[in-house]
């Protein structure tokens, strides 16, 4: 089954709103990643997030292993946020030395002004 | 620095053709490796990996194979291309021996006619 579950798959915000980008997953965890995903498809890495909370200007990144869940907070966003947000588990227990990402299926968010 | 390229940037090839992509890692010795496809409108997954010069594991059947002929190149490969391979391809690099971010290069987009 799906290893994580993205949600929500597509978010509307005016400019200026607050938006909340949720990750859930299954397994346990040895390393959950947040990327920006550009329209050309290459990825811009956001967080690298094993646990705990961490903030780079108005993105804030929170990994609660116990809960099974990672989110990406976007405070005040601006029409240039818009695009797809990715996140990524490498899930506990691999073997053979891969650090295999699996990710979600991302949330298309609009900022619209 | 580390850098990671990608070549080609595009590549518009026909269904049968032969395929080679590729990848180098610069600015860091004996990374693990990996490659990462995702078709039109689809989720990113893991195709390879490999944590050593010589050594790759495959880790979806797509008709694809891929080589690791140097410690900084990463080859992926086919000799009859299918219409399903249409998509994006990413090579990541990552520390070996733990888990560890992975950096990702800036893509090949293919599409197979």
């Amino acid at each position: 089954g799906q290893q994580v579950q993205q949600s929500p798959a597509s978010l509307v915000l005016q400019e200026g709103e607050n938006a909340e980008l949720q990750c859930n997953f299954s397994t346990s965890l040895n390393s959950m990643q947040w990327f920006y995903q550009r329209p050309g498809g290459s990825l811009v890495s956001l967080f690298y997030n094993p646990s705990g909370t961490k903030q780079s200007g108005r993105l804030t990144s929170t990994t609660v292993i116990k809960e099974r869940r990672s989110s990406l907070h976007i405070s005040s966003s601006q029409t240039t946020d818009s695009g797809t947000y990715l996140c990524a588990m490498e899930r506990k227990g691999r073997t053979g030395g891969n650090n295999k990402l699996t990710f979600g299926q991302g949330t298309v968010l609009s900022v619209i002004p | 620095a580390q850098t990671i390229h990608q070549w080609p940037v595009a590549e518009i090839k026909a269904v049968g053709s032969p395929l080679s992509l590729g990848c180098t890692i610069k600015g860091k010795s004996s990374p693990n490796l990996y490659w990462y496809w995702q078709a039109t409108g689809g989720t990113l997954q893991q195709l390879f990996y490999s944590i050593t010069v010589g050594q790759v594991e495959s880790v979806v059947q797509l008709n694809l194979s891929a080589s690791r002929p140097k410690d900084d190149q990463f080859i992926l490969s086919t000799e009859k291309l299918l219409l399903s391979h249409s998509g994006f391809y990413l090579c990541a690099w990552s520390l070996t021996g733990g888990s560890y971010e992975q950096y990702f290069g800036p893509g090949t987009r293919l599409t197979v006619l």
